[in-house]
C-alpha cells in the first residue's frame, strides 16, 4: 500500500524566514511525485510533478527536490501570502490516481 | 477556461436524509475523481472514472455510497442514508489520463480540483 507522511504538521514562520517543508513516501515504482497548495475553503492547487530522483522544480519562492524516499518543498524568504496547506501526492506505475498526505499548514506572519 | 465545477459548495442535513453532490469536470477531461477530506484522514479517493466507465470504487466506504457519470461532462455521487459521520468536504477532480506515445511513452496529467462540496450531517 502506498504511504505519503508530511512533516511537520504545522509550520509557523516569519515573513523572510526560509525552511523546507518533508514529503516522505513509499510506493511500488513511482510514476510522479506531485505538490498542491490549499488554501482554506477551496481545493487543492497544483504546484509540480517530480518525476526522477535528483530533479528540482522552481516557481517564486518555492523549490521543490526529490529523492528517491523523500520530497522537500524548500520556501525562501516566504511572505505572508504564502500561507497554506501543502499536500504532497504520489502516483504509482500504470495508475492514474493519487495518494495524498496529510499536508503541512504553513503560516508566515509578517 | 472554467475550471471544475461542484454543486451545492455547502449541505446541511440530516441523518437519514439523501444527498447528491455534483460535478462537471473540465472540458477534455477523460478522467474524473471523487475524493472526500477531514481533518483525521486527509484526502481519501472514493472513486475514480476513466471517459465515463468506474475503473477503481474501493474506496467508496459503503453501499450507502454510489456513484455515477453517465456522460462527459457530468458525474454525481450519492449518499444514501447520510449519517453524522459523512459530514467532510467532497472534492472532485479532472485529468487527461495516460496517453501511450508512438515511441512507448505516456503522458499523465495533473489533477485540478473543484472548490468542493461541504457537508454537514446533523
Amino acid at each position: 500500500e502506498d504511504q505519503v507522511t508530511q512533516s511537520p504538521e504545522a509550520l509557523r514562520l516569519q515573513e523572510g524566514e526560509s525552511s523546507s517543508l518533508n514529503c516522505s513516501y513509499t510506493v511500488s515504482g513511482l510514476r510522479g511525485l506531485f505538490w498542491y497548495r490549499q488554501d482554506p475553503g477551496k481545493g487543492p492547487e497544483f504546484l509540480f510533478t517530480l518525476y526522477s530522483a535528483g530533479e528540482e522544480k522552481e516557481k517564486e519562492r518555492l523549490k521543490a527536490t526529490l529523492t528517491k524516499k523523500e520530497s522537500f518543498l524548500h520556501i525562501t524568504a516566504p511572505k505572508p501570502e504564502d500561507s497554506a496547506t501543502y499536500l504532497c501526492a504520489v502516483r504509482r506505475s500504470g495508475y492514474s490516481t493519487l495518494t495524498f498526505g496529510k499536508g503541512t499548514m504553513l503560516l508566515v506572519s509578517p | 477556461d472554467a475550471g471544475v465545477i461542484q454543486s451545492p459548495r455547502h449541505e446541511v442535513t440530516e441523518m437519514g436524509q439523501e444527498v447528491t453532490l455534483r460535478c462537471k469536470p473540465i472540458s477534455g477531461h477523460n478522467s474524473l475523481f471523487w475524493y472526500r477530506q477531514t481533518m483525521m484522514r486527509g484526502l481519501e479517493l472514493l472513486i475514480y472514472f476513466n471517459n465515463n466507465v468506474p475503473i477503481d470504487d474501493s474506496g467508496m466506504p459503503e453501499d450507502r455510497f454510489s456513484a455515477k457519470m453517465p456522460n462527459a461532462s457530468f458525474s454525481t455521487l450519492k449518499i444514501q442514508p447520510s449519517e453524522p459521520r459523512d459530514s467532510a468536504v467532497y472534492f472532485c477532480a479532472s485529468s487527461l489520463a495516460l496517453i501511450r506515445g508512438l515511441a512507448g511513452g505516456e503522458y499523465t496529467g495533473e489533477l485540478f480540483f473543484g472548490e468542493g462540496s461541504r457537508l454537514t450531517v446533523l
